[in-house]
């Protein structure tokens, strides 16, 4: 059974940094991409970031380009994001989820770990 | 990068059908036949409903369709039921390894 288990949010400054991770099981890690997506409280969905099964390619939004970078330890079976430069509109619930080929949909997704940005 | 446009919310009676659109643009709904769909309750993870415009995962009710004519793609539930009220998300592809969604549309089950 697939599993994905998200961890390491909380409440973090503005300007501060944070590292949430994404423990999964269930399948061979390294043979799919990964994505974080993340959810502002009573909001839609945005996707943020997505990773090649090797950790070779990496891809952003916009919105967390230079400040946001994803990455995956295929030897732990463990994904994450490291976020810096937080600001308050970062505040959301952060999804990891295993996506289908670089441009495939997300066929998996964990229950999320919230991410609170403020003074 | 901006999101797809969906109708906020809409509404059916059990046993009825209903159509959500989601509009893009030429780079992203209209370039790539990946556009899918996510179903969320609340206080629950996103579930993917149909993948690359038309397909249906396994388990997922045959009363789940998808389309796509030009930058619109659309999401048709028949036969109503009132499990089905929930959010409904579309995603398309857009490029060089990125994504975008939809708003979002809220369905009611009257």
């Amino acid at each position: 059974e697939v599993q994905l288990l998200e961890s390491g949010g909380g409440l973090v400054q503005p300007g501060g940094s944070l590292r949430l991770s994404c423990a999964a099981s269930g399948f061979t890690f390294s043979d799919y991409g990964m994505s974080w997506v993340r959810q502002a409280p009573g909001k839609g969905l945005e996707w943020v970031s997505a990773i090649s099964g090797s950790g070779s390619d990496t891809f952003y939004a916009d919105s967390v380009k230079g400040r946001f970078t994803i990455s995956r330890d295929n030897s732990k079976n463990t994904l994450y994001l490291q976020m810096n430069s937080l600001r308050a509109e970062d505040t959301a619930g952060y999804y990891c989820a295993r996506i289908i080929a670089v441009a495939g949909h997300f066929d998996y997704w964990g229950q999320g770990t919230l991410v609170t940005v403020s003074s | 990068q901006s999101a797809l446009t969906q109708p906020a919310s809409v509404s059916g009676s059990p046993g009825q059908s209903i159509t959500i659109s989601c509009t893009g643009t030429s780079s992203d709904v209209g370039s790539y036949n990946l556009v899918s769909w996510y179903q969320q309750h609340p206080g629950k993870a996103p579930k993917v409903m149909i993948y690359e415009v038309t397909k249906r995962p396994s388990g997922v009710s045959s009363r789940f369709s998808g389309s796509k004519s030009g930058n619109t793609a659309s999401l048709t539930i028949s036969g109503l039921q009132a499990e089905d009220e929930a959010d409904y998300y579309c995603c398309s592809y857009a490029g060089s390894g990125t994504r975008v969604f939809g708003g979002g549309t809220r369905l009611t089950v009257l």
